[in-house]
Order: structure tokens, then C-alpha cells, then sequence
């Protein structure tokens, strides 16, 4: 019974294109959020979104937008798409304390590539 | 905002000894520390994590160590095995700027059979 998924696994598309990614988790967990990993394996927090505010890295550009439609649901949108946003895209959920966070579960991935 | 700094990118170890990765951070307000085993392909699972109120944690064959004084932790693998050669990243929480997990780069651990 998979805690955290995200489709697709693989997204191949053009420059230009509008796409989304899909992520829900079955934990019950409050926070959610998605994170880029790049060709360098480097994992770097995107948002950070949980029923009463979203967190958005400063540095993420507007063409990227998180859709919730509900608690276990944090959706991935992307509008024209550039080169440089090929990567790959965790989404991962986690149950926030008043002042500690706890484990944070991932999904599998969606590796993005745009041609 | 939370900035980690990790140590080496890459480790290579024979088979039977220990390994240990080091991390700094910067945020003194920081209070969770994680670590996380990213294998090919595979998503990050947490093996260990440390909280602030704690200097140090066993599971097995795995520890990690916390001074906060000095705002390091370290990673550290007994008896290695070939099934622990994966891509490990230290990770802190401190709830600021844009909340989740700031990551360090990650240290690439190679076991030499």
C-alpha cells in the first residue's frame, strides 16, 4: 500500500508545453510538498504547502504552481516548459509538530525531460 | 535562510570498515536533523534522524551525532556492507523561509568488496 505516489513516473514533452504531475498520500500527514532534484542530484524544497498556507521557495519560478485539491492531494503545474527545468521531481508529505517536523515520506519520482 | 554544507561527495570504503559523513548547517534555529539513503533510480528513504535536544542516536550498525554548539552532525556506518553503497544526504529543519528540508549535496558511498 504505497504511502506516497505521484504520476507519471516519466514525462517527455516539448518546450513550450503545459504539463502536470500528480502526487497524493494516504498518512494522514497535514504538510505536503514537492522537491527538484537536477542532474547533480541535488535536492532543493520547491513548496511547502499544508491546509492553511503555502511556502513557496523564493527562487522557483511563477511558471510553476501547486494545486491541493484537498489534504491528500498536492498536484504539480508547470507552464511553458523550458530546457532547464528537466529534472527530477519529488513530491513528499510529512506531519508538522507545533515546533518539530517529522520523517518525510517521498513519492517515486517523476523524472521530467523536455526536448 | 537554512544553508547545509556536506562532506565528501564522495566516499569509498573497503567492505568491513566504517564510513562517516559530515554535515554543518547554519540556522541555530534549527531543530531536526534527518538522513536519508537515495539508492539508482530509487526515491530517499530516511535511515536515521537526530533532534535538537539529542546528542547522539544508535540504530544498529548506524549512529548519528549532534553538536549543536558547533552546529555539525555526522553520519556514521559500522561494518559495511556492498547493500550500503547508495547516494547519502544529510538534511535540516527549521521551519523558516521555505519550510521542509534544506539538503546538503549529497555524498556519493562506494563499498570496495
Amino acid at each position: 500500500d504505497t504511502a506516497v505516489s505521484q504520476t507519471p513516473k516519466y514525462l517527455v514533452t516539448q518546450m513550450g508545453n503545459d504539463k502536470s504531475i500528480k502526487c497524493e498520500q494516504n498518512l494522514g500527514h497535514d504538510t505536503m510538498y514537492w522537491y527538484k532534484q537536477d542532474s547533480k542530484k541535488f535536492l532543493k524544497i520547491m513548496f511547502s504547502y499544508n491546509n492553511k498556507e503555502l511556502i513557496i521557495n523564493e527562487t522557483v519560478p511563477n511558471r510553476f504552481s501547486p494545486k491541493s485539491p484537498d489534504k491528500a492531494h498536492l498536484n504539480l503545474h508547470i507552464n511553458s516548459l523550458e530546457l532547464g527545468d528537466s529534472a527530477v521531481y519529488f513530491c513528499a508529505s510529512s506531519r508538522r509538530g507545533a515546533q518539530m517536523n517529522t520523517e518525510a515520506f517521498f513519492g517515486q519520482g517523476t523524472r521530467l525531460t523536455v526536448v | 535562510g537554512e544553508n547545509v554544507e556536506q562532506h565528501p561527495s564522495t566516499l569509498s570504503v573497503q567492505e568491513g570498515d566504517s564510513a562517516v559523513i559530515k554535515c554543518t548547517y547554519s540556522d541555530s534555529a534549527s531543530n531536526y536533523f534527518p538522513w536519508y539513503k537515495q539508492e539508482l533510480g530509487k526515491r530517499p528513504q530516511l535511515i536515521i534522524d537526530i533532534r535538537s535536544n539529542v546528542g547522539e542516536k544508535k540504530d544498529q550498525r548506524i549512529a548519528v551525532t549532534l553538536n549543536k554548539t558547533a552546529k555539525h552532525f555526522s553520519l556514521h556506518i559500522t561494518e559495511t556492507q556492498p547493500e550500503d553503497s547508495a547516494v547519502y544526504f544529510c538534511a535540516a529543519y527549521s521551519g523558516g523561509g521555505a519550510d521542509g528540508l534544506t539538503f546538503g549535496k549529497g555524498t556519493h558511498l562506494i563499498i570496495q568488496p
